[in-house]
Formats: structure tokens, C-alpha cells, sequence
């Protein structure tokens, strides 16, 4: 059971736009920044979104992110084939001093 | 060219002890946190340690603590996992990661491929 609650599955059609939620508590989206990692099928998990809603160099302007209270977002508009992966929410916990990921959601481009 | 190359994984009796290395490169290692975070194949990814550039600060998850040991020789640029009393829930692929901002935590900008650890009899 992850700190951090995501939705197993989302999917969407190439064009359109999806998001995905992040819920936690008080103690890690509630009180620090969330970042997002995209993980493609056999590699290792690429930064994404940091600070809520900054994108490091190189991940395009089609990923969005958002923090309201205890709760984020992850948006995906333009949907294409390529985003087909696996998404993970993480924000630092105070109680358990640690960093807490959500479960993952397998996004499905149909 | 910024890298991270993970070493050390294999298979293990339970009980046992294993040392994962992680090598770095491209980067002023020693002005940057580094971090250990594991993934059971086919499950999502689990924080394990984080080490603060000049050492001073050292976070453990809760099911490690007291087992592992992270470390790490910035003259080297490598950190270290020093993992004893492996158990089956051990077994996952251990990530060596970065940590992007240069004080409080702030996230895994830069990863490695990973190793992977199999504990079993």
C-alpha cells in the first residue's frame, strides 16, 4: 500500500488530453513539492515534473502539473503512441523523513 | 555526458550480504545528495536511502533501516549500499539516482540503469 494514492490505469486516444491525480496527506503533498516520473516499458524512470509543475530541459510543454492542498495532478495533453508508460507521483515525507511514491498509473494510449 | 552506472547486483542467500556501488559521472558529484531507490519487477518504485553531498545528513525507509548502509567517497565520485540480512523482499532493481537540487530534497533528475538483486535460497 503506497503513501501516495494514484490510479492504477488511465488511457486515452493519441490528440486527446488526460490527467492523472495524486492524493496524499498533510504531511507530504501538503507540505513539500511533488514531483512525476515517467518510466517507459524496461528503463529506468525519467524526471518528468518537479516543484508541482516545472519540466526539467528537454520534456516537452504537452506535461503539466499541478498541486492544490494535498492533492496533484499530472496532465498529458496532445496524447501520442510514446507516452504509453508508466507515471509515479513522489513528494518528501516530514513524519517518515523520506521520499514517498505513489503506486503508478500504466497510462494505455488506445 | 551525465551518468550513473549501478554494480554489485546478483543473487544472494537469504541472511546474506551484498554492496551495491553506483559510479557517477559528467557531474560535480560531491555538491549533490544521492539516492538509492528500488522497483520489484513489474511493481512500483519504492524510496530506499538518501545521503547528503558532504555526508552530514542520512535518511533510511523503514523497512532498511538498520540493515542497509549508504555512503559514499566524493573523492571517488561513487556512493555506496551496503545491504545486510538480505531477505525475499529484497529482490528488486536497485536504481541509483540524483538528487536535482542542491539543499533540501527536491527530486531524481538523473538515474542509472540499475542492478539487480535476487535474494533467494
Amino acid at each position: 500500500q503506497s503513501v501516495l494514492t494514484q490510479p492504477p490505469s488511465a488511457s486515452g486516444t493519441p490528440g486527446q488530453r488526460v490527467t492523472i491525480s495524486c492524493s496524499g496527506s498533510s504531511s507530504n503533498i501538503g507540505a513539500n513539492t511533488v514531483n512525476w516520473y515517467q518510466q517507459l516499458p524496461g528503463t529506468a524512470p525519467k524526471f518528468l515534473i518537479y516543484s508541482n509543475y516545472l519540466r526539467p530541459s528537454g520534456v516537452p510543454d504537452r506535461f503539466s502539473g499541478s498541486k492544490s492542498g494535498t492533492s496533484a495532478s499530472l496532465a498529458i495533453s496532445g496524447l501520442q503512441s510514446e507516452d504509453e508508460a508508466d507515471y509515479y507521483c513522489a513528494a518528501w515525507d516530514d513524519s517518515l523523513n523520506g521520499w514517498v511514491f505513489g503506486g503508478g498509473t500504466k497510462l494505455t494510449v488506445l | 555526458e551525465v551518468q550513473l552506472v549501478e554494480s554489485g547486483g546478483s543473487l544472494v542467500k537469504p541472511g546474506g550480504s551484498l554492496r551495491l556501488s553506483c559510479a557517477a559521472s559528467g557531474f560535480a558529484f560531491s555538491r549533490y545528495s544521492m539516492n538509492w531507490v528500488r522497483q520489484v519487477p513489474g511493481k512500483g518504485l519504492e524510496w530506499v536511502s538518501t545521503l547528503s553531498s558532504n555526508s552530514y545528513y542520512i535518511y533510511y525507509a523503514d523497512s532498511v533501516r538498520g540493515r542497509f548502509t549508504i555512503s559514499r567517497d566524493n573523492a571517488k565520485n561513487s556512493v555506496d549500499l551496503q545491504m545486510n540480512n538480505l531477505s525475499a523482499e529484497d529482490t528488486a532493481v536497485y536504481y541509483c539516482a540524483r538528487d536535482h537540487s542542491l539543499g533540501v530534497p527536491g527530486g531524481f533528475d538523473v538515474w542509472g540503469q540499475g542492478t539487480t538483486v535476487t535474494v533467494s535460497s
